[in-house]
């Protein structure tokens, strides 16, 4: 593909309900991060792929958030039982590399809307 | 802990005149430093990145400068233009962690 595809665009969900984001990577991209960015802030680490092994975890902020990269391409990131400050632009980047000291390129993004 | 600290928040430039940004790590290990340009509603893209086996680093208006002992490095983008109005965070790989750091961003504006 062109880029970093991530859907779906937009997502409104009530409090409580499970999201699910999506993350297509560039084809032959091996690593694999996604943030989360607040409004006005800057985008805070989640997780990090390197193909299908989840490397890092740190940053997801509970139990409630899991991601996963099974087949080390696309990627989904599962939140459950959403709260409001979940709400946030949520970033998939990609890059070449398998190591962190390479160029990222980000998704446009979606951005989680929860009441 | 891995930290990232970014300022100024804001910053106003006329036309043609300089910016300058400035950032701190605090990971003496990292190696990487990256800097990205996030237009409004778009995805962060990267503008210029600096290994710490140099000082500076040039391309065209934009300079990145590396401090290794104090652990800082600065963005400079010069003769500025309306184009440069955007939000710009720098960002440190913690390569101990596999993860890159950002900062809180910059959102620079450019007067007429």
């Amino acid at each position: 593909g062109a880029g970093v595809s991530q859907s779906p665009r937009y997502k409104v969900a009530k409090r409580g309900q499970d999201v699910a984001l999506r993350c297509d990577p560039i084809s032959g991209h091996v690593s694999l991060f996604w943030y989360q960015q607040a409004l006005g802030q800057g985008p805070e680490f989640l997780t990090y792929f390197q193909n299908e092994a989840q490397l890092d975890k740190s940053g997801l902020p509970s139990d409630r958030f899991f991601a996963e990269r099974p087949e080390g391409s696309v990627s989904t990131l599962k939140i459950q039982r959403t709260q409001q400050e979940d709400s946030a632009v949520y970033l998939c980047a990609s890059s070449l590399a398998t190591a962190t000291n390479e160029k990222l390129f980000f998704g446009s993004g979606t951005q989680l809307s929860v009441l | 802990g891995e930290n990232v600290e970014q300022h100024p928040s804001t910053l106003s430039v006329q036309e043609g005149d300089s910016a300058v940004i400035k950032c701190t790590y605090s990971d003496s290990a990292s190696n990487y430093f990256p800097w990205y340009k996030q237009e409004l509603g778009k995805r962060p893209q990267l503008i210029i990145d600096i290994r710490s086996n140099v000082g500076e680093k040039k391309d065209q208006r934009i300079a990145v400068t590396l401090n290794k002992t104090a652990k800082h490095f600065s963005l400079h983008i010069t003769e500025t233009q309306p184009e440069d109005s955007a939000v710009y965070f720098c960002a440190a790989e913690y390569s101990s962690a596999s993860k890159i750091i950002f900062g809180s961003g910059t959102r620079l504006s450019i007067r007429p």
